[in-house]
């Protein structure tokens, strides 16, 4: 089983439309979440953390479910602007309870938004 | 406000040729990591930084090495460039380790035919 598993898409959909794309992680023991956002040919940029109590920001809704090891990205009201590669970004620890931050990256969903 | 600079940006080498790929950040961070990212695929970890003269072996180490003589400076060398290096590089820093936010560099794209 992979560490961060996603839907590869790609996903399809037309302005102004809701899409949910889901993550699952396979250690228990991670400790943090994000989702990264990848534009065509360009580095990952951070889009947002991803807390147990769920957040928002703005159009987009991001949620953990720590039971069942399990992430979402919700975006509202789709634009042609949130085209992209969404890639879900899990962070691990090491022996002794330290971390250097290693981030285990999905492999990404791909998202076009048409009008 | 530069952030991570990496260069070169594409770069074309021979198989065996080497290569140094130079990453800078001017954040002060102590953190700083290498990945590759093949087509299709997530990032994976290739070496990584907690601070000036500490590095280690990410996931995919083997063909690499590193170097950090100062915060700044993050070089990653090819010795002897083999077709599975085809691939981009990323550069990345961040202020903390488990709970920092990570920032990337533009990448270097490598081909080695």
């Amino acid at each position: 089983r992979k560490e961060v598993e996603q839907d590869p898409g790609p996903f399809n959909v037309p302005e102004g439309a809701t899409v949910a794309f889901n993550c699952t992680y396979s250690n228990s023991a991670s400790q943090s979440f994000f989702w990264y956002r990848q534009d065509c040919r360009k580095e990952p940029k951070l889009l947002m953390s991803v807390y147990s109590s769920g957040n928002e920001d703005g159009r987009f809704t991001a949620q953990l479910n720590r039971a069942s090891q399990y992430i979402s990205l919700l975006i509202r009201d789709s634009k042609l602007s949130d085209s992209a590669t969404y890639l879900c970004v899990v962070v691990g620890i090491i022996a002794g309870g330290t971390s250097y931050g290693k981030l285990t990256f999905g492999q990404g969903t791909i998202l076009t938004v048409h009008p | 406000n530069a952030g991570v600079t990496q260069t070169p940006k594409f770069r074309i080498l021979k198989i065996g040729q080497s290569m140094t790929l130079q990453c800078a950040q001017d954040m002060n961070h102590n953190y700083m990591y290498w990945y590759r990212q093949d087509p299709g695929m997530g990032l994976k970890l290739i070496y990584y930084s907690v601070g000036a003269g500490i590095t280690d072996k990410g996931e995919v180490p083997n063909g690499y090495n590193v170097s950090r003589s100062t915060t700044e400076d993050f070089p990653l060398r090819l010795e002897l460039a083999a077709p599975s290096q085809t691939s981009v590089y990323f550069c990345a820093s961040s202020l903390a380790g488990g709970e920092g936010i990570q920032y990337f560099g533009a990448g270097t794209r490598l081909s080695v035919l």
